[in-house]
């Protein structure tokens, strides 16, 4: 399986601020791009999703950032919550709803 | 619409001891994946089956087998356990038919080796 390489490991934000996690990848067979929210004692929630024929696609204060010629997708998180609190994991797959291969994952802590 | 189930939430064995974890997929879906979590880390895909196959693995080894049934529930067999098989396995279906991709991931099933 190729890796998918994400940073940084940690983050904390203050309440309100811009939390930034990237990710980047080698296989360029990779046509799907979903990025998943954990909390403790649960199983992984999708986010926002993008494939690589667009840039960007933002939803509320989730904004995906694709750059398909450098092989990178970063997570915007805007006016950052301290509910928005989690472990963060990019994933890529060769075609969506096969295998994810999944980052390390960005534990975010946002403080009030 | 019910969401993805896994039973049991949290199991404990012992080394070479076999075990079983069972998902149920959410309502409609039609395909179940097995991921493992190892504490800290990110989701190992297992494999996938679709229609009561397999369709796709990871890198585990043989030990690791599953099943699905014709009401897509599916179950996930661990032989000859090792310490570190301790991890959270989860589930996550996701339907073909309906030309959605997302993969909807259950609670886990925390088992721990000792």
């Amino acid at each position: 399986q190729q890796q998918v390489k994400q940073s940084p490991q940690s983050l904390i934000v203050q309440k309100g601020g811009i939390s930034i996690i990237n990710c980047a990848y080698e296989n360029t067979a990779f046509d799907y791009f979903p990025w998943y929210q954990q909390f403790p004692g649960k199983g992984p929630a999708l986010l926002i999703a993008i494939r690589p024929d667009v840039s960007e696609k933002k939803e509320g204060r989730f904004t995906i950032s694709f750059n398909k010629s450098a092989k990178q997708f970063s997570l915007h998180i805007m006016d950052s919550q301290p509910g928005d609190s989690a472990t963060y994991f990019c994933a890529a797959s060769v075609q969506a709803g096969t295998a994810l291969i999944f980052g390390k994952g960005t534990t975010l802590s946002v403080s009030s | 619409e019910t969401g993805v189930t896994q039973s049991p939430t949290h199991l404990i064995k012992t080394r070479g001891q076999q075990v079983t974890l069972r998902c149920s997929s959410q309502s409609g879906h039609n395909t179940v994946s097995w991921y493992q979590q190892a504490l800290g880390q990110g989701p190992q895909f297992i494999f996938q089956y679709y229609r009561e196959e397999e369709n796709g693995r990871g890198n585990f080894p043989p030990r690791f087998s599953g099943l699905q049934f014709p009401n897509y529930s599916s179950e996930l067999n661990v032989n000859a356990l090792e310490l570190d098989d301790s991890a959270l396995y989860l589930c996550a279906s996701s339907s073909v038919r309906r030309g959605t991709d997302t993969q909807y991931f259950g609670p886990g099933t925390r088992l721990t080796v000792l």
